[in-house]
Order: C-alpha cells, then sequence, then structure tokens
C-alpha cells in the first residue's frame, strides 16, 4: 500500500518550454502533498506543500511564477516547470501524506529526472 | 540554519559488519524521526521510522535508537549486505513538514 507515482520517469526539454511533471497517490488520498528538488549528491529540498484545492505554500527562495503546483484531487497533483533553463536540471520527486494514516508519514514516488538543454 | 546534521557522509563496511549513521537535531519540537533509503535515480524510500517516546525501535536489521537528551538519534543496520548499499538520509519532522538531513552513502563490500 501507500503508493505514488510520478510521470514521466524522465523528460528533456529545450530551454525556454514548460514542463509539467504529475504525482498519484494510487492507492490512498492525500491529504497534502510535497514537492522535493534534489540536485546530484544532494539531499532532497522542499520545494512547496499543497493541499487539494488551496493554494500551495512554497519554500523561501522557490519562485512561484516558475515552479506552478496544482493540486486538482485528493489524489493527484501537477508541477508545471515554466520558461525552463539549465539550471533548472535537477531530480524533481514528490510525496504525499495518507488522509487514512499518520500526518507526518509521507510516501515517495519515484522522481522525474528533467533535463533542459 | 540546518535543522538535523548527519554523519558520517560516507561509510564502507564488509559484508556482515554493522553500519551505524548518526543524527543530531537542535528543535525539540520534532516529534517524528524518520530513515529513508534511496537507491541511484530513485525516489526514498521509508526504512523505519521512531517517535520521542521510546528509546530504540528495530525491524529485522535495521535498529533506531534514540537519544531524547542528547537530542541524537541513529540507525544501525545489523549485518549489513551488498545489497544495503544506498543512500540514507535521516529526517526530522514537525506537524506535517519533513527535513532531511544531509545523507550518507553506504557502500557495503562483498
Amino acid at each position: 500500500g501507500a503508493v505514488v507515482s510520478q510521470h514521466p520517469s524522465w523528460v528533456i526539454c529545450k530551454s525556454g518550454t514548460s514542463v509539467k511533471i504529475e504525482c498519484r497517490s494510487l492507492d490512498f488520498q492525500a491529504t497534502t502533498m510535497f514537492w522535493y528538488r534534489q540536485f546530484p549528491k544532494q539531499s532532497l529540498m522542499l520545494m512547496a506543500t499543497s493541499n487539494e484545492g488551496s493554494k500551495a505554500t512554497y519554500e523561501q527562495g522557490v519562485e512561484k511564477d516558475k515552479f506552478l503546483i496544482n493540486h486538482a484531487s485528493l489524489t493527484l497533483s501537477t508541477l508545471t516547470v515554466t520558461s525552463a533553463h539549465p539550471e533548472d536540471s535537477s531530480f524533481y520527486i514528490c510525496s504525499a501524506n495518507s488522509l487514512a494514516g499518520p500526518t507526518d508519514t509521507q510516501y515517495f514516488g519515484p522522481g522525474t529526472r528533467l533535463t533542459v538543454l | 540554519q540546518q535543522q538535523v546534521k548527519q554523519s558520517p557522509q560516507s561509510l564502507i563496511v564488509q559484508k556482515g559488519g554493522i553500519s551505524i549513521i548518526n543524527c543530531a537535531y537542535e528543535n525539540t519540537a520534532f516529534d517524528y524521526f524518520p530513515w529513508y533509503q534511496q537507491f541511484p535515480g530513485k525516489g526514498p524510500a521509508l526504512l523505519i521510522a521512531i517517535r520521542p517516546d521510546v528509546s530504540e525501535k528495530k525491524e529485522g536489521r535495521f535498529t533506531i535508537s534514540f537519544n531524547k537528551s542528547a537530542k541524537q538519534f541513529s540507525l544501525h543496520i545489523m549485518d549489513s549486505q551488498p545489497g544495503d548499499s544506498a543512500t540514507y538520509f535521516c529526517g526530522v519532522t514537525s506537524g506535517s513538514r519533513l527535513t532531511f538531513g544531509e545523507g550518507t552513502q553506504l557502500t557495503v563490500n562483498p
């Protein structure tokens, strides 16, 4: 149980284009979904927290107009990287906590590797 | 300010040995302490977690030791196997907010 999927698993795009990444909780409803970014050989850094039907809360230093988050339902959140640039190349990972479980337990997706040329 | 400090940065252990990774935190508001395992190119997977009302939790070969007064906790991997070679992250949680340590790259030699 508690499976989180992400799509796509990897994407290559040209500089200036936008990329959408989907995060789904497959077998549970998520109260909150989280988006992290991980650069090579570094830890995961929280970018934003989103609750279904409300605006996302962004961490300090994360541009909300660049990283658009839409939390459409209790099982789906999307991250759109707008006007992507090479410095946005990273591993993007989402997580979710279960409506039925403790709110402090996060289940992570497999990640999406974004490469911006 | 770093919320949690993890050490060592890297660790090499022989097969069958014990791997020990440590984390220290400052904020006493943290109330949930998970450990995650991450393989290259994959998302982190929850390994084991502990709450501050217990001092130790064991699941199979994995044990968390928790010292509330010292604000430290550690992961012990008994009988380490080459398949355990991965990056391990400790975490500290307050409410639903999770902050990761810097990570420890574990290599278990056959």
